[in-house]
């Protein structure tokens, strides 16, 4: 079974800093990888997914992932965090060629920056 | 276009009640899932409806769940006899199938649902 380990429950981060947040994934065969954000009072958004190819991928609001097969590792990261980067974040992997493609989700960041 | 969207957004309900809760996924999407969010568990899978096949349902947690979809796109979860445990946020996501490889799923603004 899939399973996906966040290991920073809360991070507090004053703005401008720089943000790496966790995600390592259990599972023997191929994999899509996703990070989701859910913004106060909002509910899941896409950030950016990670499919096949170039495995650092690029998202919206200037973030960004690199997936690390030998490390069965997607971490996310964003060089300047701003104040509105204040949200929930949670790392999703479901089992590619399966024909069925649940999401598995870490437990989730909380993040919080400060002005 | 319009995103996946759900009713009603909040559900105060009392023990041992059924309760209702809807999903109109994006217009074209025919891979629809329920989440089931909630604090101890975090985000869990329910059910997934994919076109016209049947139902997984490997992700319900007791037979007092159950879901239905209705012509290919709008989904009615149902749990009977609700119990305190049951309070979450449902969270419901469609996708456009292309053949379980590479889908992206995006999720609707959930149903709160806190049984008393």
């Amino acid at each position: 079974a899939q399973s996906v380990s966040q290991h920073n429950h809360h991070v507090i981060l004053s703005e401008a800093a720089s943000l790496e947040l966790g995600c390592n994934y259990s599972y023997g065969g191929t994999v899509n990888l996703f990070w989701y954000v859910q913004y106060p009072g909002q509910h899941l958004q896409l950030l950016l997914k990670y499919f096949s190819g170039d495995p650092l991928v690029k998202g919206i609001k200037g973030f960004e992932a690199e997936f690390i097969k030998s490390k069965f590792s997607f971490n996310l990261r964003k060089p300047s965090v701003q104040w509105s980067d204040t949200a929930e974040y949670f790392c999703a992997v479901n089992a590619r060629n399966t024909g069925f493609q649940k999401l598995v989700f870490g437990t989730g960041t909380r993040l919080l920056v400060s002005p | 276009g319009a995103g996946v969207s759900q009713s009603p957004s909040n559900k105060v309900t009392e023990k041992g009640k059924d309760v209702e809760l809807r999903c109109d996924p994006i217009s074209g999407h025919t891979a629809l899932y329920w989440y089931r969010q909630s604090l101890g568990q975090g985000l869990e899978f329910l059910i997934y409806f994919q076109g016209n096949s049947a139902p997984d349902k490997s992700g319900l947690p007791s037979d007092r769940f159950s879901a239905e979809r209705t012509g290919g796109s709008v989904s009615t979860l149902t749990i009977q006899r609700t119990q305190q445990e049951d309070s979450a946020v449902y969270l419901c996501a469609s996708s456009l199938y292309t053949g379980g490889t590479q889908e992206t799923q995006y999720f609707g603004p959930g149903t709160r649902l806190l049984v008393l």
